[in-house]
């Protein structure tokens, strides 16, 4: 079964750096994943697409500070230079033949 | 640029149906498929389906089959999605999103998102 699992929460100081994490479920390491943010009392924004082999291709927009890696079955989003306004819910998302789409259950960020 | 507005707020009683409309601009409507994604209060993000605005087609997450129903109209690049037999855990943000293309094995992400509807089920 395709699932994607994230940690609830994070925090990190304003400033500072980052490293969310999205696992996906075993025997689907290969898969690509997209990651959105949601601000408080928005919709969600598109961010990135992420490949399994760490390339990435960002969103409209999108600043440099958020960058996309991967190591085997997990997915990482890098926010650097952390700013206030990247206190958000990020949610990572994925696509499969029987399952069209499914998101994680997202990380809250805590920017201190 | 692209814009996706969605219709305003709902609050329907148990039982019965709602229908949210998305308007789609600044770009070809036929050549994005169209998600539709809903949030519960304080929860995640869940996906309901996939219209193909082109051609009509559907794909519904297994949980929605037979109460939701997607369609457009072409005409005035616009979405809809319509939920029968309300209940009240129904109760969500409902969200249209564009996809970054076609929805095929190597890609299946919205790209764009709707400002998302409100729809309250309550009796």
């Amino acid at each position: 079964q395709l699932v994607l699992t994230q940690s609830p929460s994070a925090s990190a100081s304003l400033g500072a750096s980052v490293k969310l994490t999205c696992t996906l479920s075993s025997g689907h390491s290969s898969y690509a994943i997209a990651w959105h943010q949601q601000q408080p009392e928005k919709g969600p924004r598109y961010l990135m697409k992420l490949n399994s082999d760490g390339s990435h291709s960002k969103g409209d927009g999108i600043p440099d500070r958020f960058s996309g890696s991967s190591s085997g079955a997990e997915r990482y989003l890098t926010i650097s230079s952390l700013q206030s306004e990247d206190e958000a819910d990020y949610y990572c998302q994925t696509w499969g033949t029987g399952i069209p789409v499914v998101f994680g259950g997202g990380t809250k960020l805590t920017v201190l | 640029q692209v814009q996706l507005v969605q219709s305003g707020a709902e609050v329907k009683k148990p039982g019965a149906s709602v229908k949210v409309s998305c308007k789609a601009s600044g770009y070809t409507f036929t050549g994005y498929y169209m998600h539709w994604v809903r949030q519960a209060p304080g929860q995640g993000l869940e996906w309901m389906g996939w219209i193909n605005p082109n051609s009509g087609g559907t794909n519904y997450a297994q949980k929605f089959q037979g109460r939701v129903t997607m369609t457009r109209d072409t005409s005035i690049s616009t979405a809809y999605m319509e939920l029968s037999r309300l209940r009240s855990d129904d109760t969500a943000v409902y969200y249209c999103a564009r996809d970054g293309g076609h929805c095929s094995s190597t890609s299946c992400y919205p790209d764009y998102w709707g400002q998302g509807t409100l729809v309250t089920v309550s009796s």
